[in-house]
């Protein structure tokens, strides 16, 4: 299983819409996730972070269902410009260290169309 | 709002050629990140840095790569002998703890 796994899309929905990625991750031993926002050749731009069940920013929710190891992202009424890769990104802490390497999937393109 | 900067934006290069990626961390952040994107792939971590030394280092971090912080500010990524395969994005990460890394806008480095 990979470290971190999403479908790479692309999910095309029309503005409006409701839309949701699922990305699952193979260490359970993982506590906080994140999903990270990339514009096409721009770099990665925090969007959410996730450390209990869930985390709720506007339009934007993040679940976590830990027994499954799986989180998702909802983006409830798509706007034109939330067309862009979203990454879902799990840290993983060496041991008494105050630094995280972060493991990125593969990215979910979404578009959005008028 | 604070933010990380790198230069070049844009480096193109011979194989072989050395080339240095400069990046310029937050002012208060202590630890510092790189991380490589080949067009059309994920974003992979190459190297963490803290104290003035390599804390982990991935296998892609070979000895063709080294990193230094030679003035304080500065944070390089040297690669002293480029591939073709070492064309990619490659981007600076800095930090305060073991929170949120802010991304600089990347170096894209394409090797002919």
């Amino acid at each position: 299983r990979k470290e971190v796994e999403q479908d790479p899309g692309p999910f095309n929905v029309p503005e409006g819409a409701t839309v949701a990625f699922n990305c699952t991750y193979s260490n359970s031993a993982s506590q906080s996730f994140f999903w990270y926002r990339q514009d096409c050749r721009k770099e990665p731009k925090l969007l959410m972070s996730v450390y209990s069940s869930g985390n709720e920013d506007g339009r934007f929710t993040a679940q976590l269902n830990r027994a499954s190891q799986y989180i998702s992202l909802l983006i409830r009424d798509s706007k034109l410009s939330d067309s862009a890769t979203y990454l879902c990104v799990v840290p993983r802490h060496p041991m008494n260290t105050g630094f995280q390497k972060l493991v990125f999937g593969t990215g979910t393109r979404l578009l959005v169309s008028p | 709002e604070p933010e990380v900067t790198q230069t070049p934006s844009h480096q193109v290069t011979q194989m072989g050629q050395e080339v240095i990626l400069r990046c310029v961390p937050i002012s208060n952040h202590l630890y510092f990140y790189w991380y490589r994107q080949i067009l059309g792939q994920k974003v992979e971590f190459l190297v963490s840095f803290y104290n003035n030394e390599i804390s982990e280092k991935s296998e892609i971090f070979d000895d063709q790569f080294s990193v230094e912080r030679p003035d304080g500010s500065n944070f390089t990524l040297k690669i002293r002998s480029t591939k073709l395969e070492d064309s990619a994005m490659y981007f600076c990460a800095t930090t305060s703890g073991p929170n949120e890394q802010f991304f600089g806008p990347g170096t894209r480095l394409t090797v002919l």
